[in-house]
């Protein structure tokens, strides 16, 4: 089955540690997204790459980078990590050619629970 | 800006039917979608609607009022496996077509 899959599944680092979530996915979808997701707050946007040669900020986009180092790979960095940066974050990706150009659904990855102490 | 409103928690009885209601205000607004996401989840898409009415899918429907920017989801014959949180969320044209999610409501179904 085509697929989202993120890694590691599971991180604790410390403050000051540069750490890098890892997105792949098998869809052929050009579009990518990272999101976060703290308790009771549900999911806030990071980045979006809309294809390769795009990368757009989210909502929340500081203390983040990305790089999209191709169609299936879309990967989030966090610099220089603070405890606030503690969540779960999740990859997404969508097709508009799936959904006759609205680009509404989102095809979600098993999630990476971060943890910075 | 944009934001979302929706119920924090909706508890209901196996084989009853819930509704659970979104409000939104965005500049831009070109549909809403629901998600589920069961504890230790993934969101999975459930509907979108960018025209106003109801849209079926089996048990699970969706309204949309874009003069009331008010959506609803609607969950008929509850199973204990829809205990889950259930986002709405936006799509607005505004910044590129990016989605903006609710909070999320959670759904506690009873025996």
């Amino acid at each position: 089955d085509a697929d989202v899959t993120q890694t590691p599944r599971n991180r604790i680092t410390k403050t000051g540690k540069r750490i890098m979530l890892e997105c792949s996915q098998t869809k052929g979808h050009d579009r990518m997204y990272w999101y976060r997701q703290d308790p009771g707050l549900g999911l806030q946007l990071i980045y979006y790459s809309f294809d390769v040669k795009d990368i757009n900020k989210g909502e929340i986009s500081d203390g983040y980078s990305v790089s999209r180092q191709a169609q299936a790979k879309f990967s989030l960095s966090l610099e220089s990590a603070i405890p606030n940066q503690t969540a779960l974050y999740f990859c997404a990706t969508s097709d508009p050619r799936n959904t006759g150009g609205a680009d509404n659904e989102q095809f979600f990855g098993p999630g990476t629970r971060l943890t910075v102490l | 800006g944009q934001s979302l409103e929706q119920p924090s928690e909706v508890t209901a009885v196996e084989g009853a039917i819930v509704q659970i209601n979104c409000t939104y205000q965005t500049s831009g607004f070109y549909g809403l979608s629901w998600y589920q996401q069961h504890d230790g989840g993934a969101p999975t898409f459930l509907s979108y609607n960018a025209l106003d009415g109801l849209e079926e899918t089996g048990r699970f429907s969706s309204f949309l009022s874009r003069s009331d920017s008010y959506g609803y989801l609607l969950l008929q014959e509850l199973q204990m496996k829809d205990s889950a949180s259930y986002f709405c969320a936006v799509r607005d044209r505004s910044g590129g077509f990016k989605t903006i999610f609710g909070a999320g409501t959670r759904l506690f179904v009873k025996a």
